[in-house]
């Protein structure tokens, strides 16, 4: 079945560093990849959509300069977030859609656990 | 806008028994598509059934089963036989067919203990 693989799986970084995250499809096209942030024992936030070769779309409330979203490949979508700070800390969970359309579902990473120090 | 509400935060079941989670929505649209995701203690998340709201005839993989209900607006998933495995929490999501922002609306979420 389609497999997205998201890496790191975890990740420590100190206060002011940037990390990315990466996801990638391996086995089908991802048209369209959304990005969620999920704290403990709540529901997944949906922060952005990107498609491919076009500028992610940001939720209400999320901010584009801390959280850049890449999605230059059919294969390939990163989140970066800059200039982290402990309170961005986090579970992060990539989803991608295919370019069959996605009717059955979506597949998701297995998402990163980010601390910031 | 859409919304999705699970009224209940947790829920237990006995292995082997018959466990019904709670799901509604509210939206104006006529069609659209309804999930089921399971997320253990691994937090990868896996689709559990789906539903499309032109099919009148309720889905069924295995053990799982819903009941939807369209003008009610409720989308229950029913867990026959329960096992240890299905331990996790349940999010119940909605997809919209006709904007194009392709997004879920995610639930809340139900915990579901099963036990021995």
């Amino acid at each position: 079945g389609a497999v997205v693989s998201q890496h790191p799986s975890w990740v420590i970084c100190k206060s002011g560093t940037s990390v990315k995250i990466e996801c990638r499809s391996l086995d089908f096209q991802a048209t369209t990849m959304f990005w969620y942030r999920q704290f403990p024992k709540q529901s997944l936030m949906l922060m952005a959509t990107s498609n491919e070769g076009s500028k992610a779309t940001y939720e209400q409330g999320v901010e584009k300069d801390k959280f850049l979203i890449n999605h230059a490949s059919l294969t390939l979508s990163t989140l970066t977030v800059t200039s982290a700070h402990p309170e961005d800390s986090s579970f992060y969970i990539c989803s991608a859609r295919s370019s069959t359309g996605g009717s059955y579902g979506y597949t998701f990473g297995s998402g990163t656990r980010l601390t910031v120090v | 806008a859409q919304t999705v509400t699970q009224s209940q935060p947790e829920m237990s079941v006995q292995e082997a028994e018959t466990v019904t989670l709670s799901c509604t929505y509210d939206t104006s649209e006529s069609d659209y598509y309804l999930f089921w995701y399971k997320q253990p203690p691994s937090r990868q998340m896996i689709l559990v059934i789906r539903q499309e709201a032109y099919k009148q005839q309720n889905a069924t993989e295995n053990r799982f089963s819903v009941n939807f209900q369209k003008a009610a607006k409720s989308f229950s998933l029913k867990i026959s036989d329960s096992q240890l495995g299905d331990a996790a929490m349940y999010f119940c999501a909605y997809r919209e067919t006709t904007s194009g922002t392709y997004k879920y609306i995610f639930g809340t979420g139900t915990r579901l203990k099963v036990l021995a």
